[in-house]
């Protein structure tokens, strides 16, 4: 198994707060992604990074951030959560080729 | 664009079925193909991928799936399925996309083995 490890795994918030999902590695990869997965829409990427400091937008990024300060760490935030963003977000590490992708074990959202 | 595609949100089979799980790809470069299994309440396992080495790639758990370029599919197969295979199967494809290998998905099937 990768070494992904995700926290918090379970987490109710209210709307309107802000939180912040991190994701830990150790395997020294260079990017990271954080995807959420819906029903009905399978699982949509929300932010990459591709190093340091180098983080991009994916396809569902509207009211999400994302930092990575260290090469082992990136982290999530939703500024003022919102219902919709109820979801199960996964992070994911590329190994070294850039080829393939392996997930966390994903963080359950529930925004009341 | 690319896109995947799986035919059968849900699959049904008997214990010691065969399974066959449909997977259709489109890409305008060659694809580097995967399939990743979900179990409930847990991330995503890569069973297997295909990066244009071998056209039939064996996974883990007995599953194994066959590149076959003119037919533009991927599709999954164990010959004898278990009770502990019973999943959700996710087909996906990665791609150049800007700075990052852009993985698509399917939406996803769920396999039930029954006795």
């Amino acid at each position: 198994d990768a070494g992904i490890t995700q926290s918090p795994r379970h987490k109710v918030t209210e709307t309107g707060t802000p939180v912040t999902l991190r994701c830990h590695q150790t395997e020294n990869h260079r990017y990271m992604y954080w995807y959420r997965q819906d029903p009905g829409h399978g699982l949509r990427l929300i932010h990459y990074s591709y190093g340091v400091k180098d983080t991009d937008k994916g396809e569902v990024s509207d009211g999400y951030s994302v930092s990575r300060s260290k090469t082992e760490d990136f982290l999530l935030t939703l500024e003022s959560a919102t219902s919709s963003q109820t979801s199960v977000y996964f992070c994911a590490i590329s190994d070294p080729s850039g080829n393939t992708i392996y997930f966390g074990e994903g963080s359950w959202l529930t925004v009341v | 664009a690319q896109s995947v595609t799986q035919l059968g949100s849900h699959v049904s089979v008997s214990e010691g079925a065969l399974v066959l799980l449909r997977c259709n790809y489109s890409s305008s470069v060659p694809p580097y193909l995967f399939w990743y299994v979900q179990y409930p309440n847990q991330g995503l396992q890569l069973l297997l991928k295909y990066t244009s080495a071998a056209t039939l790639v064996k996974g883990i758990n007995g599953f194994e799936a066959e590149f076959k370029k003119s037919e533009t599919s991927f599709h999954l197969t164990k010959p004898s399925a278990h009770m502990s295979d019973a999943a959700e199967y996710f087909c996906a494809v990665s791609v150049p996309y800007g700075g990052y290998n852009k993985l698509i998905f399917g939406a996803g099937t769920r396999l039930a083995v029954h006795p």
